[in-house]
């Protein structure tokens, strides 16, 4: 089983929409949880941090749930710029390093 | 957050040969981490570059294939060695820029690698 799973879509949407994505992860140790996003070529950059209570930031709204261990991200009224991949981290309990989900690609459509 | 520069951004390369990819920072850190995104695939950790000791290597990578240098706080190597064309890939530096525990990372535009 990986470690942190994603559904790789692709999610095909209209502009307005609200689309929600989830990852499972394995390690019920693991202490911080992000989503990154990834345009087509480039490089991921931090999206948002995901707190047990969960956090918005504009249409965007992160939930945990450890108690199933998976985590959700929400973006409401999509834009075409939304048009992108969305990764989930995952830190791995009793190391620095990430591990990184493989991906949900997202197409806002006009 | 920090500014990093990687480089080359592509080489197309020989098998057998090797490459060697630059990442500077611009500001000192304590860890560099490098990772490989294979084509359509997610990112997967090489090795965490420290500086003043050896790197350290994630199951399934090994020093003699990805020999890594950090001879001071803001650059490192990677090189990846006697290429094949399973080693065409996007490789990335990153380091981290939260504070705390709250190890966010910041990546590097990456390293498009081809081998023929």
């Amino acid at each position: 089983r990986k470690e942190v799973e994603q559904d790789p879509g692709p999610f095909n949407v209209p502009e307005g929409a609200t689309v929600a994505f989830n990852c499972t992860y394995s390690n019920s140790a693991s202490q911080s949880f992000f989503w990154y996003r990834q345009d087509c070529r480039k490089e991921p950059k931090l999206l948002m941090s995901v707190y047990s209570s969960g956090n918005e930031d504009g249409r965007f709204t992160a939930q945990l749930n450890r108690a199933s261990q998976y985590i959700s991200l929400l973006i409401r009224d999509s834009k075409l710029s939304d048009s992108a991949t969305y990764l989930c981290v995952v830190n791995s309990a009793g190391r620095r390093a990430l591990t990184f989900g493989s991906g949900t690609r997202l197409q806002v459509q006009p | 957050s920090a500014v990093i520069s990687q480089k080359p951004s592509r080489d197309i390369c020989q098998r057998g040969t090797s490459l060697t990819i630059q990442c500077q920072v611009d500001s000192q850190v304590t860890m560099m981490f490098w990772y490989r995104q294979q084509p359509g695939q997610s990112l997967t950790l090489i090795a965490t570059a420290n500086q003043g000791s050896e790197a350290t290597y994630e199951s399934g990578f090994v020093i003699d294939k990805f020999p890594i240098s950090r001879p001071n706080l803001t650059f490192s190597t990677l090189t990846v060695s006697n290429m094949s064309p399973e080693d065409s890939s996007i490789y990335l530096c990153s380091v981290e820029t939260g504070s705390g525990g709250a190890n966010v990372l910041t990546f590097g535009a990456g390293s498009r690698l081809t081998v023929l």
